[in-house]
This record gives C-alpha cells, sequence and structure tokens, in this order.
C-alpha cells in the first residue's frame, strides 16, 4: 500500500473540470512542497505536467494546476478533453531523495 | 533535444542477474542527477534508485536494497542499473529519468525497457 492515497478512478464529460486527490501522512505531505504530478498514456512512459505542487513545465496545458492543502495534494484538469483519458501520478519527497509514488487514478472522458 | 534510451531488458530466472543501461542524448549526463523507477505490469510507479551527477551519494529503494547497484559512466553519457539476486516481483517497466533540481525528480524519461523475472 502506497504512503500516498489516490482514488482509482475519475470520470468526467468533455469540457468538465475534475480533480485527482492526492492524500498522504503529515510527514509526506504536510510539510512537503516537493509534490509532482505525472500523467501517461497507455504504453507510453509518464509525463511529469505538475513539479513543485502548482508550477507546470513549458508545453504543458494551461488546463492542468495543482495545489497542496495539509496532507493533501490535488490536480485539477479543467475544460476536460479526450486526450486527457490517462493514468494520473502523484509523487512526493520522502527525505533523502527517496520518492514515493501514490497508487495512480484513472481519468476517463466520458 | 533530450533523449534517454534503455536497453538491456529481458527474460531471466529467479536468481539470476541483469545489467540495464541508458544512453543519453541532446544532453552532457555529467551535469545532471538521475533515478531509475519502475512500473509493474499493470501497476503504478515505484521509485528505485537517485546516482547523483559525481555518483555520490547514492539511495535506493528499500526493496532492492542489496540486490541492485546504480552506475554511471559521464564520458560515455550512460546510467546502468546492475540488477542481482532477481525475484519474481522486480518483473516491471524500468525506466531512466532525469532530475532537473531536488524538486523536479523526473522531468524526462526514457521510454523503458521490460524486465521479466520468470522460471
Amino acid at each position: 500500500q502506497s504512503a500516498l492515497t489516490q482514488p482509482a478512478s475519475v470520470s468526467g464529460s468533455p469540457g468538465q473540470s475534475i480533480t485527482v486527490s492526492c492524500t498522504g501522512t503529515s510527514i509526506i505531505l504536510d510539510l512537503n512542497n516537493v509534490v509532482s504530478w505525472y500523467q501517461q498514456h497507455p504504453g507510453k512512459a509518464p509525463k511529469v505536467i505538475i513539479y513543485e505542487v502548482s508550477k507546470r513545465p513549458s508545453g504543458v496545458s494551461n488546463r492542468f494546476s495543482g495545489s497542496k492543502s495539509g496532507n493533501t495534494a490535488s490536480l485539477t484538469i479543467s475544460g476536460l478533453q479526450a486526450e486527457d483519458e490517462a493514468d494520473y501520478y502523484c509523487c512526493a519527497h520522502a527525505g533523502s531523495r527517496h520518492w514515493v509514488f501514490g497508487g495512480g487514478t484513472k481519468v476517463t472522458v466520458l | 533535444e533530450v533523449q534517454l534510451e534503455e536497453s538491456g531488458g529481458g527474460l531471466v530466472q529467479p536468481g539470476g542477474s541483469l545489467r540495464l543501461s541508458c544512453a543519453a542524448s541532446g544532453f552532457t549526463l555529467g551535469t545532471y542527477n538521475m533515478n531509475w523507477v519502475r512500473q509493474a505490469p499493470g501497476k503504478g510507479l515505484e521509485w528505485v534508485s537517485f546516482i547523483s551527477s559525481s555518483s555520490s551519494p547514492i539511495f535506493y529503494a528499500d526493496s532492492v536494497e542489496g540486490r541492485f547497484t546504480i552506475s554511471r559512466d559521464n564520458a560515455k553519457n550512460s546510467l546502468y542499473l546492475q540488477m542481482d539476486s532477481l525475484r519474481v516481483e522486480d518483473t516491471a517497466v524500468y525506466y531512466c529519468a532525469r532530475e532537473d533540481t531536488s524538486a523536479q525528480p523526473f522531468q524526462h524519461w526514457g521510454q523503458g525497457t521490460l524486465v521479466t523475472v520468470s522460471s
């Protein structure tokens, strides 16, 4: 069982906004701003879409946004599109360059 | 363009060994810290190991500590993962990933190489 808990699945219709949560222990998330999110399409390598809780790498759509409150980090996808259907993973620093991933959330566009 | 290409995966029996390689191009490997991350079939991502640009420090996940060894050859722009005493549960796609800063641990990924441990 991962130290970071994500819902197994989240779905939404095109154009809607959805939020994927990532809840961890206070040690992992409450005092930790090194949280990142990864998108993975089937058969492909993961791709970073959010780092340091809310920053977007160059080239990533501004429809993706991140936030954190206490021991829960969140990824919001606004204006949901068919191409957003993928698996999403949160990741946090666990100390001494050790990293922990959430179990992953399958986002389905209805 | 940053490119990472893993190789060396394959089928190995439990207790066996395998050495993975990650060839870097489009940037100077010696400037960056690197990680290995794996993904068991149908499962989530698991961080495996970290190596700094100078090869010290090095860290491992508890699940592979004492069995896997990460190394690098900056002159060859290559990263390695020596995997010994392999177990069925080590079956996974193994990815190498470049760290851009301490807060950006996996900014660039390779396409992965599949390791299957089975008798």
